[in-house]
């Protein structure tokens, strides 16, 4: 079964610094990866997602990810933060051939400072 | 733009009150799900539904139950609240993605408190 470790629970950065939110996952079988944003008293929202093909991916709101298979990670930059970036970042894998349904990370909380 | 409601937001109840987490989709979309979110963590997914009359179990051991009589909507009951259950309940829907790999949107959630 897929599992995914986000390595780091809280990361504090300045604005428009760069930032890399880590994400490292297990599976026996090829996977797809996701990564999901939740803003305070919000739901989750898509940021980004990796099916196949380019393993830079880019998303919403200026993040890009990079799938690394030898490395079995899909960490999420960010060039230069915003104070709105402020949330909670989740990683989630699906696994193909299973049941389709994500398993999440535990979740990394970005704090950008003025 | 995803449509997905939940109601309430915010919940604080006694202990061995009955309660329903309502769950309304307006993007027709056919498999839902609930997940137990609680700070730090990773989701837990309890149900999940795959169509009208399609429940399933989740991974993570729940005394909830669920149902599915209509597509769009996917509520959540708990017949005895406990303090055990004081957690943030996210309701979520997928549209189909290529291969499987659908893309979920969520609910702003319900915050639940049990006394």
């Amino acid at each position: 079964a897929q599992s995914v470790t986000q390595l780091d629970s809280q990361v504090p950065v300045f604005e428009e610094a760069p930032v890399e939110l880590r994400c490292n996952y297990s599976s026996s079988v090829s996977v797809y990866l996701f990564w999901y944003v939740q803003y305070p008293n919000q739901g989750l929202q898509l940021l980004l997602k990796y099916l196949s093909g380019s393993t830079l991916v880019k998303g919403i709101n200026g993040f890009e990810a990079e799938f690394n298979k030898s490395q079995t990670s899909f960490h999420l930059r960010k060039p230069s933060v915003h104070i709105s970036d402020t949330a909670e970042y989740f990683c989630a894998v699906i696994e193909s051939g299973g049941s389709y349904i994500p398993t999440f990370g535990r979740g990394t909380s970005l704090i950008v400072h003025p | 733009e995803a449509d997905i409601y939940q109601t309430p937001r915010y919940l604080v109840i006694g202990t061995g009150k009955k309660i329903t987490l309502e769950c309304s989709q307006t993007m027709g979309h056919d498999k839902m799900y609930w997940y137990q979110q609680d700070p730090g963590m990773e989701l837990h997914l309890i149900h999940y539904s795959y169509g009208v009359n399609s429940t399933e179990k989740g991974d993570l051991s729940s005394e909830s139950t669920v149902s599915r009589i209509r597509t769009e909507h996917f509520p959540l009951t708990l017949e005895s609240a406990r303090p055990s259950h004081t957690s943030q309940y996210l309701c979520a829907s997928s549209e189909p993605g290529q291969g499987g790999t659908d893309t979920q949107y969520f609910g702003p959630g319900t915050r639940l408190t049990v006394l």
